[in-house]
């Protein structure tokens, strides 16, 4: 089992709508979840991070974490069509002190 | 400007022949890290430092090693390249280990014929 998964899509999506990315890990000792985007090309950027249980809202971008399921998720509303790239899931493990990405999921808006 | 800078950008070597890629931020980071991206592969970990002379292996640190002499560099170094070593790899720095954000850099790309 990997120790983060994501589903590698591409996810689709039109233009204004929501957006929803999974995320599943397996190390029950994580301590801190991030999502980050890449466009092709170029390198990750942080998008928000989340540590308690429940949703985190940043303007479009809402985390939430289910740390019993082990599950983490991005809603990106009204998706625009700059909104197409990889996003990237990525969790820390104190105990380790590293940081663990899954192979993430691409998204496509469209007009 | 706050950065992660990585020298070269782009690199085509030779099996066995040395090379360094160099990273410097310039926010007086505690922890750095590298990381391969491969396709299909993600983002793997290969190295970490948690401050001035405290490194750690990530999940593939075979063929890499790494110094932390400085608090704002941290070199990664493959002593005898090989073509499985071809790859993106990305230097990225944060204040503290998984509490913050976490900046990379713009990316090297290494080609081992």
């Amino acid at each position: 089992q990997k120790e983060v998964e994501q589903n590698s899509g591409p996810l689709s999506v039109p233009e204004g709508a929501i957006a929803s990315l999974n995320c599943t890990y397996s190390d029950r000792g994580s301590q801190s979840f991030f999502w980050y985007r890449q466009y092709s090309g170029k390198s990750p950027e942080l998008i928000m991070f989340i540590y308690s249980n429940g949703d985190k809202e940043d303007g479009r971008f809402t985390a939430q974490l289910n740390k019993a399921s082990q599950y983490v998720s991005l809603l990106i509303r009204d998706s625009q069509p700059s909104d197409s790239a990889t996003y990237l899931c990525a969790v820390f493990t104190g105990g380790g002190n590293k940081l663990t990405f899954g192979t993430g999921t691409q998204l496509k808006v469209e007009l | 400007e706050a950065q992660v800078t990585q020298n070269p950008r782009y690199l085509i070597t030779v099996t066995g022949k040395k090379l360094t890629v160099t990273c410097s931020q310039n926010m007086n980071h505690e922890y750095m890290s590298w990381y391969r991206q491969d396709p299909g592969l993600g983002l793997r970990q290969i190295y970490y430092s948690m401050n001035v002379e405290v490194t750690d292996k990530g999940d593939v640190p075979e063929g890499y090693k790494v110094s932390r002499k400085e608090k704002r560099n941290f070199p990664l170094i493959l002593e005898s390249p090989s073509p499985n070593q071809t790859s993106l790899y990305f230097c990225a720095s944060s204040r503290l280990a998984g509490v913050d954000t976490q900046y990379f850099g713009p990316g090297t790309r290494l080609t081992v014929l």
